[in-house]
């Protein structure tokens, strides 16, 4: 089975500063999918990136960009220019290409002091 | 558009009860999920459907019953409910790989 693991159950940092979250993942499967996800205190589920197995070439948005180990299973979020906004839950989920079971980590907990 | 909806978003049960949380999706996806979320655990996947009148297990499907009977909406039902049960509830749905998600249901089971 394929295992998500978040080895930072809580992460701070300042704000404007950057900050990496990580994240790790067992397969033996070569096509998937990665996502980074946050929970606010809203509770809602909100897509932050996501990135291709096949693709080599590291997802960006705005201030959210990956770091895509493929050979070391490791998939990390860094944010840039912390906002005060960015405070929540953040989860690293993985998905088998062409299966619908997606798991989770067990999520790292951002705080971004002012 | 409202997305991904969930209907209630709070219950209370007691022991042995049973119900059903609604969640309904206007941007006709073909695939639809229910996950729970404990705290300091991740979500887990209850059950999913990839169309209209299928359903399937995920992770954790005991003690649940799911059906799909329109595309837009997919039906998670407790017939006998647990507080082992107490949880968050989500749903989500997709088109192919990037799921969207509701807002969530809490549910305590007394």
């Amino acid at each position: 089975a394929q295992t998500v693991t978040q080895s930072q159950p809580e992460m701070s940092v300042q704000e404007a500063e950057t900050v990496t979250l990580s994240c790790t993942y067992d397969t033996s499967e070569s096509d998937y999918y990665l996502f980074w996800y946050k929970q606010p205190p809203s509770r809602q589920m909100i897509l932050v990136i996501r990135q291709e197995a096949y693709k080599q070439q590291n997802a960006t948005e705005n201030r959210f960009s990956v770091n895509f180990q493929k050979a070391a299973k490791s998939f990390s979020l860094k944010i840039s220019d912390s906002q005060l906004g960015d405070a929540a839950m953040y989860f690293c989920a993985y998905r088998r290409y062409n299966n619908n079971d997606m798991r989770f980590g067990a999520g790292t907990r951002l705080t971004v002091k002012p | 558009n409202a997305g991904v909806t969930q209907t209630p978003k709070f219950r209370v049960l007691k022991t042995g009860q049973s119900m059903t949380l609604l969640c309904a999706q206007d941007m006709n996806h073909e695939y639809m999920y229910w996950y729970r979320q404990d705290p300091g655990m991740g979500l887990r996947l209850i059950h999913y459907s990839v169309g209209e009148g299928t359903t399937a297990k995920g992770e954790v499907p005991d003690g649940y019953n799911v059906s799909r009977l329109k595309k837009q909406n997919f039906l998670l039902g407790l017939e006998s409910a647990a507080p082992s049960q107490t949880s968050v509830y989500f749903c989500a749905s997709s088109r192919v790989d990037t799921q969207y998600f509701g807002p969530g249901t809490r549910l305590t089971v007394l």
